[in-house]
């Protein structure tokens, strides 16, 4: 079965340091893995995703994450906090068959300090 | 293009009266979800439908909830007898399944049921 984790369900981090959000997977086949975020009492929107080729995937708003086979993480990380990235993220992977229906994280909330 | 729509944004209801919850995804997708997230379970999977075979309806928490998608395009997600645990957002997502597990999912703004 896969699985999800993401460490840290709430996240603060100053206007212009260094954002890191955490996601682990589990899957006995090659995971598909992706980020979206939801802003409050909007949907998900999606960041980035990971398939197949090169393991640094570049995504929108200056986001970028890392598939690290050999850590099974695929961590979310984006250079310098803006206010306007403070909302839920959420790390999900696909089911490797059938519905390829999301299996999601728990979420990490991330909050922005001035 | 539009995207998935969904109706109502919010509904609040009592105890044991029936719901039903609309989506439209986005034209052309053939796979259609449903997720619920709520406190405490996070999000999870509903109900699949792709094109014109039988759904997936694996995810469903109890024979209370059902859903039909008519002409492979809206759907519409029933909870009858609706008790107070059912409150949460209940999320549409569709995808071209043309790539199928890369594929992305596109979701909606979800619909935020209260259950009195």
């Amino acid at each position: 079965a896969q699985s999800v984790t993401q460490l840290g369900s709430h996240v603060s981090v100053s206007e212009g340091a260094l954002v890191l959000l955490r996601c682990n997977y589990s899957s006995s086949v090659p995971p598909y893995l992706f980020w979206y975020v939801q802003y409050p009492n909007q949907g998900l929107q999606l960041l980035l995703k990971y398939t197949t080729g090169a393991t640094l995937v570049k995504g929108i708003n200056g986001f970028e994450a890392e598939f690290k086979k050999s850590e099974t993480s695929f961590h979310l990380t984006k250079p310098s906090a803006h206010m306007s990235d403070a909302a839920e993220y959420f790390c999900a992977v696909s089911e490797a068959s059938g519905t390829y229906k999301y299996i999601f994280g728990t979420g990490t909330r991330l909050k922005v300090l001035a | 293009g539009a995207g998935v729509s969904q109706s109502p944004s919010n509904k609040v209801t009592e105890k044991g009266k029936d719901v039903e919850l609309r989506c439209d995804p986005i034209s052309g997708h053939t796979a259609l979800y449903w997720y619920r997230q709520s406190l405490g379970q996070g999000l999870e999977f509903l109900i699949y439908f792709q094109g014109n075979s039988a759904p997936d309806k694996s995810g469903l928490p109890s024979d209370r909830f059902s859903a039909e998608r008519t002409g492979g395009s809206v759907s519409t997600l029933t909870i009858q007898r609706t008790q107070q645990e059912d409150s949460a957002v209940y999320l549409c997502a569709s995808s071209p399944l043309a790539g199928g597990r890369t594929d992305t999912q596109y979701f909606g703004p979800g619909t935020r049921l209260t259950v009195l």
